[in-house]
């Protein structure tokens, strides 16, 4: 089992429409939380820190649930630039150094 | 202000063929790391640096080795290149390791390598 899973994609919305992505993480001991956009072809960006009493960031939104090990990221009002593939990536500290884990990501087409 | 900056932006290499893929930071940021990125795999995390002089292990290091000399570059060497090793190379930096505070790793453009 993967550390980090995300929703598998890809999801297809019209414009305008809420869309909500899930990622679940297995590692109790995980620390920081974030969610990153990648354009195709492009490198990674952060979107958004997480944190446990949820933050919002214009039409965007994210969750986090500690005891279910679970975050969420919402979309409202989806834009035709909201299509990337979206990465949900957890943090914690070993000692000597840290791990953080990428999810897979998951994608997203908005279509007018 | 150019970020994070990454040469070569594509590398066709031999199998066998040696060579270093270089990273550049100009954000006086501590921490640097190299992550390979493979379809359906999310990004893995090779080798990662607290700080000039010093490089840690990550989660998919073998076949792969790393120097910081100079706080602002890191370096990633392939000393025998395998097709198994296809993949692209992002290079990223931030000022204190993610856990510590909810600080943003930045990514260089990329490296697309391909041994053959």
């Amino acid at each position: 089992r993967k550390e980090v899973e995300q929703d598998p994609g890809p999801f297809n919305v019209p414009e305008g429409a809420t869309v909500a992505f899930n990622c679940t993480y297995s590692n109790s001991a995980s620390q920081s939380f974030f969610w990153y956009r990648q354009d195709c072809r492009k490198e990674p960006k952060l979107l958004m820190s997480v944190y446990s009493s949820g933050n919002e960031d214009g039409r965007f939104t994210a969750q986090l649930n500690r005891a279910s090990q679970y975050i969420s990221l919402l979309i409202r009002d989806s834009k035709l630039s909201d299509s990337a593939t979206y990465l949900c990536v957890v943090s914690r500290y070993l000692t000597g150094g840290f791990k953080t884990i990428f999810g897979a990501g998951t994608r997203l087409f908005v279509k007018a | 202000n150019a970020g994070v900056t990454q040469t070569p932006k594509f590398q066709v290499l031999k199998t066998g063929q040696s060579m270093t893929l270089q990273c550049a930071q100009d954000m006086n940021h501590e921490y640097m790391s190299w992550y390979r990125q493979d379809p359906g795999m999310g990004l893995r995390l090779i080798h990662y640096s607290v700080g000039e002089g010093t490089t840690a292990k990550g989660e998919v290091p073998d076949g792969y080795n790393v120097s910081r000399l100079k706080k602002q570059n890191f370096l990633l060497g392939l000393e025998s290149a395998a097709p198994s090793q296809t993949s692209v190379y992002f290079c990223a930096s931030s000022y204190d390791p993610a856990g510590q505070s909810t600080d943003t790793q930045y990514f260089g453009p990329g490296t697309r390598l391909t041994v053959l």
